[in-house]
């Protein structure tokens, strides 16, 4: 069974520009997530989906951050514009509701901003 | 707000020996679940163990297992017999089933040869 895929794994890109990441949850998993990892540091939730809805994005800044989850499978999260803070690492997750509550990650996606 | 608390920053130990990574946290909640993920350097973090605070016996997963103390909030994780392979980042987490999981800011472990 494929694990959760994200895309691209890098992205190098100037300031002030726009970027898109991708991810693809495992199959059957309605809940989907995004995380932040600065470098040294743990993850941080920047949304959370159920199905297509979300349901937990009070740490998205919703100024320059947009990410939609249609048809409740496939997620992209935008950021735009980006600034040179926003160099990280974006990690995609996913759950099975009623499951053993572990979360799936994908590999992440690296952005460096200049 | 619940929050995880890992007081190494990096830990070290010889192969072959045995380690034990620190974790408290921080709930109002009696149930919930705590988690041991490993974040090696290509960065797809992969569980390493689960424990359900019901549950009193401790979880083990082969060389893995844990120290769970539910009255004292602490969710330590011992790693015997330890191997190369195991050297990476080892991120604790809790999570109320239904919400997000909450991470603390990681042990890097090195395993020295």
């Amino acid at each position: 069974e494929a694990g959760v895929v994200q895309s691209p794994r890098y992205k190098i890109i100037e300031k002030k520009q726009p970027v898109a990441f991708w991810c693809n949850p495992i199959s059957g998993h309605n809940t989907l997530y995004w995380y932040l990892q600065n470098l040294g540091q743990g993850p941080e939730l920047l949304i959370r989906y159920e199905n297509e809805e979300a349901v937990d994005d009070s740490q998205l800044p919703k100024d320059r951050f947009s990410a939609e989850r249609l048809k409740g499978v496939d997620s992209t999260l935008k950021i735009q514009p980006a600034e040179l803070g926003d160099s990280a690492v974006y990690l995609c997750a996913s759950s099975l509701r009623g499951g053993t509550g572990e979360l799936f990650f994908g590999e992440g996606s690296r952005l460096t901003v200049l | 707000a619940q929050t995880v608390t890992q007081s190494q920053p990096e830990m070290s130990v010889q192969e072959a020996e045995t380690v034990t990574l620190s974790c408290t946290y921080d709930t109002s909640e009696s149930d919930y679940y705590l988690f041991w993920y490993k974040q090696p350097p290509s960065r797809q973090m992969i569980l390493v163990i689960r424990q359900e605070a019901y549950k009193q016996q401790n979880a083990t997963e082969n060389r893995f297992s844990v120290n769970f103390q539910k009255a004292a909030k602490s969710f330590s994780l011992k790693i015997s017999d330890s191997q190369l392979g195991d050297a990476a980042m080892y991120f604790c987490a809790y999570r109320i089933l239904s919400e997000k999981l909450v991470f603390g800011k990681g042990t890097k472990l090195t395993v020295n040869p």
